[in-house]
């Protein structure tokens, strides 16, 4: 079984431009996650969907950030325009369910903003 | 609220030594509680997980129980390896399912 994928796994960009990141779950995963770990702080939750629909987007910073599922497959995480503050490695996690489950993360895309 | 306080790294080691990284936290409810490890280059892997009360979860030697009357989940192990420097990270669930709840990581080296 195939883990969870991320693209790219180094971006660096100026302040004020787009970067867009991509995660692809584990096959038949529904929910899907995105985590943040700035500057060797604890990683923080940004969001939650199942399937192609939000669940809990509570942890997203700013409107800056614009997270989608399309079809419930793949997500995208957008950040437009990107702050110095944006710097940090982005995790993306599935699981088959919620609660005592497992997620599985991927290896993380370290976005550099300068 | 949830929260996750883990012991400040990073931890040198020699081969063999005794190893332990404390975690407490604080949870609403019931929470499930993890050890997640990530080593050089890669994505996090869960190490081991406890459900409930005095659970014990276990894994490559690792150990770590469920302490409800202390809030703890300390990570231990007998005789550390080379092979184990990584990043340890202690986490709950509080069982919404919507997020799990991190500590800051503890980076973990250890020489021959």
């Amino acid at each position: 079984e195939a883990g969870v994928t991320q693209f790219p796994s180094h971006s660096v960009i100026e302040k004020g431009q787009t970067v867009t990141l991509r995660c692809d779950p584990i096959s038949g995963h529904d929910n899907l996650y995105w985590y943040r770990r700035v500057m060797g702080k604890e990683i923080k939750f940004l969001l939650h969907f199942v399937k192609e629909s939000k669940q809990d987007e509570s942890g997203m910073p700013n409107n800056r950030f614009l997270a989608e599922r399309t079809g419930g497959t793949y997500s995208t995480l957008k950040v437009q325009p990107a702050e110095l503050e944006d710097s940090g490695v982005y995790f993306c996690a599935s699981s088959r369910a919620v609660g005592t489950y497992e997620q599985y993360f991927g290896p993380g895309t370290r976005l550099t903003v300068t | 609220g949830n929260s996750v306080t883990q012991m400040e790294g990073p931890v040198t080691l020699s081969e063999e030594a005794f190893l332990t990284i404390n975690c407490t936290y604080t949870a609403t409810g019931y929470p499930s509680l993890f050890w997640y490890v990530q080593y050089p280059g890669e994505g996090l892997q869960l190490l081991l997980k406890a459900t409930k009360a005095d659970d014990k979860g276990s894994n490559k030697g690792f150990e770590a129980t469920y302490r409800k009357e202390t809030t703890s989940f300390h990570l231990e192990k007998g005789s550390v390896q080379v092979s184990d420097s990584a990043v340890y990270f202690c986490a709950l669930s509080d069982g919404t399912g919507n997020q799990f709840y991190f500590g800051t990581g503890t980076s973990l080296t250890v020489i021959p």
